[in-house]
């Protein structure tokens, strides 16, 4: 089946710099990749929607100059988390569409910012 | 815009049958999707509806009706793993998005 593999899994970084978080489709083309955050006992909150080869599309709220994606290609989706404070600390994951009504997850990135 | 409300938590017997439920409001729809996420990990797909009725998929089954604007997801025979939260998603018209409800955490006791 479709795979999305999620790097990295955990990650501990500075107040102040920068991370960035790397989802790969394995065995397909993913051409709209989906970024969430996660927050600890709330759901999946939609950050961004990321098109191959175009602008990403920020949810209200979400600062784009301080969570960037990038979607190069369609085998790569990056998010990179600009100048992290520790409210940025969640859980980061990605979500790509699958032929049919699926969706495939991402494994999930625990960022902590100390 | 949307809304969706589950309950926040739910807390279960071992081999009984839980109904978790979810309502939503949105001004587009296209699909009612259920997950199971363990603390964690990633989301593992369950069911989806799109047209009413029921779905039923082994142990797990979803029901929809789209004029109430009304889903429960049913668990039975529980057994101790089924201990999750549950997430509805709904997905909007034509942009595919999938917007998840609060999530509900059941703990299925012994």
């Amino acid at each position: 089946g479709a795979v999305v593999s999620q790097h990295p899994s955990r990650v501990i970084c500075k107040s102040g710099t920068s991370v960035k978080i790397e989802c790969r489709s394995l065995d397909f083309q993913a051409t709209t990749m989906f970024w969430y955050r996660q927050f600890p006992k709330q759901s999946l909150m939609l950050m961004a929607t990321s098109n191959e080869g175009s602008k990403a599309t920020y949810e209200q709220g979400v600062e784009k100059d301080k969570f960037l994606i990038n979607h190069a290609s369609l085998t790569l989706s990056t998010l990179t988390v600009t100048s992290a404070h520790p409210e940025d600390s969640s859980f980061y994951i990605c979500s790509a569409r699958v032929d049919g009504h699926g969706y495939t997850f991402g494994s999930g990135t625990r960022l902590t910012v100390v | 815009g949307q809304n969706i409300d589950q309950p926040t938590e739910m807390t279960a017997t071992e081999g009984a049958i839980v109904q978790i439920n979810c309502t939503y409001q949105t001004s587009g729809f296209n699909g009612l999707f259920w997950y199971q996420q363990h603390a964690g990990e990633a989301p593992t797909f369950l069911s989806y509806n799109v047209l009413d009725g029921l779905e039923e998929k082994g142990r797990f089954s979803s029901f929809l009706s789209r004029s109430k604007g009304y889903s429960y997801l049913l668990l039975k025979e529980l057994q101790m793993k089924d201990s999750a939260s549950y997430l509805c998603a709904l997905r909007r018209d034509s942009s595919y998005k999938l917007i998840f409800g609060s999530g509900t955490r059941l703990l299925v006791r012994p």
